[in-house]
């Protein structure tokens, strides 16, 4: 099994760009989640979709979007990026929201 | 202050040593779950505990809900368990609070 699916896996951006970060997960899992890991601070939560359809902002949600675009894949989008951005982005998948979560290898995204 | 908390920040070990790591958290929970970071970045889930204790090889997880604490042991620790070590608590609206995790270097 691929688990959860995350790409790119490294990307550099100029300010102003946008991009977009895909996952998939094929696990069936109903909720998918997109965190950010900076230097000396735990995850941060920026989006999440606890189902098929729906999607719900995090902590810290300002400057993405995302968009489930079915029940395995969960994008995130950058429209105009910016240096605050350049972080490690993981994407992860759960069956519900309190059980276990499932990682992708992460992206490392350095905005210029 | 964070809503949850790990000691230590770092710990540095000689191989064989047995491992405590701590999770204190200020919050009701449904879950607590632990997960090891390696060094190249991948997140992987160790356990997933509401209540007691739980084993996996030298891996033990124990959560005392009334104290609101869980210890993560290592026991016989390795190189190999060179890692991030993040406690993180699920507080049942689909987010998770994490702990800023636990950096720990085992010398052979």
């Amino acid at each position: 099994n691929a688990g959860v699916t995350q790409t790119p896996k490294f990307q550099v951006l100029k300010t102003g760009q946008s991009m977009t970060l895909q996952c998939a997960q094929d696990m069936n899992h109903n909720s998918m989640y997109w965190y950010r890991q900076d230097p000396g601070m735990g995850l941060r939560l920026i989006y999440y979709s606890a189902s098929e359809g729906t999607t719900d902002k995090g902590e810290v949600p300002n400057g993405y979007n995302v968009s489930r675009l079915n029940k395995r894949e969960f994008s995130l989008r950058l429209e105009s990026a910016a240096p605050s951005q350049t972080s490690v982005y993981f994407c992860a998948s759960s069956e519900h929201g309190s059980t276990e979560a499932f990682f992708g290898q992460g992206t490392r995204l350095t905005v210029v | 202050k964070n809503e949850v908390e790990q000691s230590p920040q770092n710990l540095t070990a000689q191989e064989g040593e047995f491992i405590t790591i701590n999770c204190s958290y200020s919050v009701g929970i449904s879950a607590l779950h632990w997960l090891q970071q390696h060094p190249g970045g991948g997140i992987v889930s160790l356990f997933m505990l509401s209540s007691g204790k739980k084993k996996h090889g030298r891996l033990i997880a124990t959560i005392n809900i009334q104290e609101k604490h869980s210890s993560l042991h290592i026991t016989a620790s390795h190189p190999r368990d060179s890692a991030v070590y993040i406690c993180a608590v699920s507080i049942g609206n689909y987010q998770l609070i994490w702990g800023a995790g636990t950096k720990l270097i085992i010398k052979p």
